[in-house]
């Protein structure tokens, strides 16, 4: 199975600074005949489903803040928030959909300063 | 917009049947794939296993075993059956939409929770 690892397991940022959540996986999910990171990214507030933001690594969802953006490729990956809103406290996980079983980060818990 | 609604027993004996059903609405269940996951109360998410609109299934190996999952494409409807539950499936269960066997899950249900408990 693929071991996806997320740092840290809880972060506290002032509103409006930058958050930071990394992603390792145990092997590359980038499947080189199509150049893609099979790598998602969900949000998920208390009492609700994940909600997708980032698919394929990099690429935000229609209707997902701008502030939101993702990088990575091969083993390491990164979601950022640029600038902080009270809404986006929530836990964030990453997902690797590149092969069975598929697996999850073990999230990252994302609160105000 | 496509919507995703589980179902089920919320409390079911230890060593008997966990059955849930997801009905789906606002889309024909064809050709998507359907994944179901887990998440006991304050931890992380399992993926559970992912079944196609024609049938064919794919298990995470640590449930295999205990594991069915089936499809109803008249009803528009997935369920999951997992047999001789132990406390440890206690968690909330998820449908959700896949649109290759191989792709990000969107959308997902609201979950349904499941105690196992005598």
């Amino acid at each position: 199975d693929i071991v996806m690892t997320q740092s840290p397991d809880s972060l506290a940022v002032s509103l409006g600074e930058r958050a930071t959540i990394n992603c390792k996986s145990s092997q590359s999910v980038l499947y080189s005949s199509n150049n893609k990171n099979y790598l998602a990214w969900y949000q998920q507030k208390p009492g609700q489903p994940p909600k997708l933001l980032i698919s394929w690594a990099s690429t935000r969802e229609s209707g997902v803040p701008d502030r939101f953006s993702a990088s990575g490729s091969g083993t390491d990956f990164t979601l950022t928030i640029s600038s902080l809103q009270a809404e986006d406290v929530a836990v964030y996980y990453c997902h690797h959909y590149y092969s069975s079983p598929f697996t999850f980060g073990q999230g990252t818990k994302l609160e105000i300063k | 917009q496509v919507q995703l609604q589980e179902s089920g027993p919320g409390l079911v004996k230890p060593s008997e049947t966990l059955s849930l059903s997801c009905t789906v609405s606002g889309d024909s269940i064809s050709n998507y794939y359907w994944s179901w996951v887990r998440q006991p109360a304050g931890k992380g998410l399992e993926w559970i296993g992912r079944i196609y609109s024609r049938g064919s299934t794919t298990y995470n190996p640590s449930l295999k075993s205990r594991l069915t999952m089936s499809i109803d494409t008249s009803k528009n409807q997935l369920s999951l059956r997992l047999s001789s539950v132990t406390a440890a499936d206690t968690a909330v269960y998820y449908c959700a939409r896949h649109g290759t066997a191989n792709s990000p899950f969107d959308p997902w249900g609201q979950g349904t929770l499941v105690t196992v408990s005598s």
